[in-house]
């Protein structure tokens, strides 16, 4: 059984950076076809992603955050990273981390963790 | 403002059916497969399409999906209560290198 758990701050001050921590089990990392990648969702807006990273470490981030973010894996702990620089009242949401598997030639979010909201104060 | 655009809302009546439409470009759905999500309110997201038409183990067969061009659609058939739920679809956008969400669809039985 595949599960994720998202952990850390929920108030960050404008322009300190955040960084969020994706506790996973149930697979593994370095299996070739599997990411774990993390979406936001502001408070009764939509979903965005922010940033992949799949078993080879291969990475991929959302242009719109321009640079901001950094995704990193530990893989003997089974946790995926997640970096947010300069942190601003626009990023308060909550954040969301999601297991991905490549299945029949698709890439899709097939296991998403609770979700974790972050705020940032104005 | 989403590069993928799905209509605020649907209603339908118990047991009837809804459709919930997702209009993309060349560079999205015309050119990827586009994946489906439900959310129920105060919940994650959880997948109950991919490859267009394709249910995921445990998901409803009420559920189906399509695509023509650079639109998609989500049917849910022999609506129930428990269809309550946002949904959203989500495609790779080639142009942008991004995957992109549609802005959601509220679904409601009335």
């Amino acid at each position: 059984q595949i599960t994720l758990k998202e952990s850390g701050p929920t108030l960050v001050k404008p322009n300190q950076t955040l960084t969020l921590t994706c506790s996973f089990s149930g697979f593994s990392l370095d299996t070739s076809g599997v990411a774990v990648g993390w979406i936001r969702q502001p408070p009764g807006k939509a979903l965005e992603w922010l940033a992949l990273i799949y078993w080879d470490d291969e990475r991929r981030y959302s242009p719109s955050l321009k640079g901001r973010v950094t995704i990193t894996k530990d893989t003997s702990k089974n946790q995926v990273v997640l970096t947010v620089t300069n942190m601003d009242p626009v990023d308060t949401a909550s954040y969301f981390c999601a297991y991905s598997a490549k299945i029949f030639a698709s890439w899709s979010w097939r296991k998403w963790g609770q979700g974790t909201l972050v705020s940032v104060p104005s | 403002q989403s590069v993928l655009t799905q209509p605020p809302s649907v209603s339908g009546a118990p047991r009837q059916r809804v459709t919930v439409s997702c209009s993309g470009s060349s560079s999205n759905i015309g050119n990827n497969d586009v994946k489906w999500y439900q959310q129920r309110p105060g919940q994650a997201p959880s997948l109950v399409l991919y490859k267009d038409s394709i249910l995921p183990a445990g998901v409803s067969d009420r559920f189906s999906g399509s695509k023509f061009g650079t639109s998609a659609s989500l049917a849910i058939s022999g609506l129930q209560f428990e269809d309550e739920a946002d949904y959203y679809c989500e495609t790779w956008d080639d142009s942008l290198k991004a995957w992109v969400f549609g802005g959601g669809t509220r679904v409601t039985v009335l």
